[in-house]
This record gives C-alpha cells, structure tokens and sequence, in this order.
C-alpha cells in the first residue's frame, strides 16, 4: 500500500497524559499536513509542512501540541497533557504541491479518546 | 428525499437514481475546489476538483458545477450505487492559502 499511513488507528488515554502519533506520507510528496475532525464536522486545519520545514499553524494548534517532520519524510503530532476535549480524529494528508492545486491525499486517521 | 439530522444534512436516494449534493462556501476569493467521500471509518477520499475558472467538470460518474455568483458549488452523482453511501465534504482554497478549508458534510444513503 502506498497511501498515506498512521500509526496507531486508536488510542485511548487518560487526561493528562502525553500522546504522540506518526504519519508516514506518499513517499514523493513534500507537502504534509496535520487535520482534527471531531463528529460530525469537516477537517480542520492544524499545520503543514513542505518537507522539513513547518509554515503555517492553526490557532487551534495550543502550545500543548507540537509536530515535526525532521527529515522531510515522516512526521509526529505530540499532545501534551491530554484533556478531554481534544478528543477526536486526527488526520494526515500529504500532497505533491502543484501551485494553487493541492490535491491533499489523507490517511485513515488516529482516532484519540481521553478519558 | 433530504433532511437535517442531528450532526449532518442527510440525503437519501434508491439505487439508480441521480444524487446532487450541495455546498455553501464561504469565501468569494477562493480560487480552487474539491469535492471528498468519506466512508465511516476511513480519512476523506479525493473524487473531483475544480479550479474557479470553470464552471462545470466531469469525471467517471460524477460532475461538479460551481456557481460563483452565489457562491455554490454542487456534485452530481450519476446512477448512484450503495457503495457510493458515504459523507461527502466540499472544501476551497483562498489565493495565499496552501491550506484546504472544509464544509460540513452532506450524508448520503442509498438504498438497494
């Protein structure tokens, strides 16, 4: 399978604990971005990165979230002390940039419960 | 016939008929459109896109129209087959913006 991975599908924590997930795009894309859907709702934006380097960030993103792409390949999404709310799907996507037409490619997502 | 539910707008078709899913977007300057499928379980499937300076595109089954005096754009199913029950999410680019901003979804359910 060549599509965009994440690893793991579920995950389930207590509040305040640290999570991280991992997203292992198409291997030819530069472009990955991070996505949080909660039930119900569309994706909504947290970051992207074009290969290493990270340019744009949501304000949903607090300072308890941090991700980083160091190689320009794969990339973590750490949550520090959990709370209830962020509570969702988290979603990756990867696409090969080609000016304004981002065909974004997605993962099928870690689904995150706090308890 | 179409309804609201409690979270999405649901659409409900028997199988054969042609679907046609709406979506309201929110910026008059965006440039760029997608139309995702999303099957419960999975991360939003790519279907069709298209750029602002059109205004209809077809694909294998499906047509996307995009109305930008009133800021709609539609897909239209043709034949629609259970598989093709899912929630389906509009998303647009603004120019500046590398980054895809999403609808909130149309449900639909076909029925064999």
């Amino acid at each position: 399978d060549t599509g965009v991975s994440q690893n793991p599908r579920h995950k389930i924590t207590k509040r305040g604990q640290n999570v991280t997930f991992r997203c292992d795009p198409i291997s030819e894309h530069n472009r990955l971005y991070w996505y949080r859907q909660t039930l119900g709702q569309g994706p909504e934006f947290l970051t992207y990165f074009q290969n290493e380097a990270q340019l744009e960030k949501s304000r949903l993103l607090s300072d308890r979230f941090s991700a980083e792409r160091p190689k320009g390949s794969f990339s973590t999404l750490e949550i520090q002390r959990t709370e209830q709310g962020d509570s969702a799907m988290y979603l990756c996507a990867s696409s090969n940039s080609q000016g304004i037409e981002e065909k974004l490619f997605f993962g099928s997502g870690t689904q995150l419960s706090v308890l | 016939g179409e309804s609201v539910g409690l979270h999405l707008p649901t659409l409900s078709v028997q199988e054969g008929d042609n679907s046609i899913i709406n979506c309201a977007y929110s910026n008059s300057a965006s440039d760029y459109f997608i139309w995702y499928k999303q099957e419960s379980g999975k991360g939003p499937q790519f279907i069709i896109d298209i750029r602002s300076n059109m205004d209809k595109r077809q694909g294998q089954r499906v047509t996307v129209l995009l109305n930008k005096t009133v800021k709609h754009l539609s897909l239209q199913i043709a034949a629609t087959q259970p598989g093709d029950s899912a929630v389906y999410f509009c998303a647009e680019i603004v120019p500046g913006y590398s980054t895809l901003t999403f609808g909130k979804g149309t449900m639909l359910l076909v029925s064999p």
